[in-house]
């Protein structure tokens, strides 16, 4: 069964500073990952996707690596700010309706 | 530009009611979803619909029920609220499976 695993569950850092996100699945067998961010309150917004074939994408400040064989994402943000602080999720597809989430690291930027 | 619309936000029932909470895009997607997030664990999947007409259970379907007239409209029903059934609610749709999700804001849900 596919368990999706993200440590730390919260993490603080101060304003400026680079930042990487960890995202680790026990079946190697996936399509695909996204990274979601989730504000209080609020539904959760797509960040990126990167398919099983690719080992990274970028979108601005944020860029996902993934390596299947090891079973693990990471999502790093550059040069952090006050307004990223928010839940991060990440999600693999392994096909069909089986898309699993990880719990999410809380993230606090201090400013 | 509304994307997936969700209704109420904030809802308390008492054990033994029911109540729909309405989903809505219109972004043309085939593919919708109902997820819940429980505090400290990941979303989990209740019911899915690949069009209109076509549902299906998710991982965990019990105390639920949906039904797709439309493309536009995925309600969800719950009869017989339980406690278990606290928790906050996420309409989502896709294009495609596999594809990026688009998510509604969500709907708060106590049972007392």
């Amino acid at each position: 069964k596919q368990e999706v695993t993200q440590i730390p569950a919260a993490l603080s850092v101060p304003e400026g500073e680079n930042l990487v996100l960890n995202c680790s699945f026990t079946d190697s067998a996936i399509y695909n990952l996204q990274w979601f961010r989730q504000d209080p309150g609020k539904g959760l917004t797509s960040l990126l996707l990167i398919q099983s074939s690719q080992r990274e994408q970028t979108s601005g400040r944020l860029n996902a690596s993934l390596d299947k064989s090891s079973g693990r994402s990471t999502l790093y943000i550059a040069a952090s700010q006050p307004g990223d602080s928010a839940t991060y999720l990440c999600a693999v597809w392994a096909g069909g309706f089986k898309t699993i989430f990880g719990a999410g690291t809380r993230l606090f930027v201090k400013a | 530009n509304a994307g997936v619309t969700q209704t109420p936000k904030f809802r308390i029932l008492k054990i033994g009611q029911s109540m729909t909470l309405q989903c809505t895009q219109d972004m043309n997607h085939n593919y919708m979803y109902w997820y819940r997030q429980d505090p400290g664990m990941g979303l989990k999947l209740i019911y899915y619909s690949v069009g209109a007409g076509i549902t299906d259970k998710g991982e965990v379907p019990n105390g639920y029920n949906v039904s797709r007239s439309t493309t536009e409209d995925f309600p969800l029903r719950l009869e017989l609220a339980a406690p278990s059934q606290t928790s906050v609610y996420f309409c989502a749709s896709s294009p495609t499976e596999g594809s990026r999700y688009t998510f509604g804001s969500g709907t708060r849900l106590t049972v007392v």
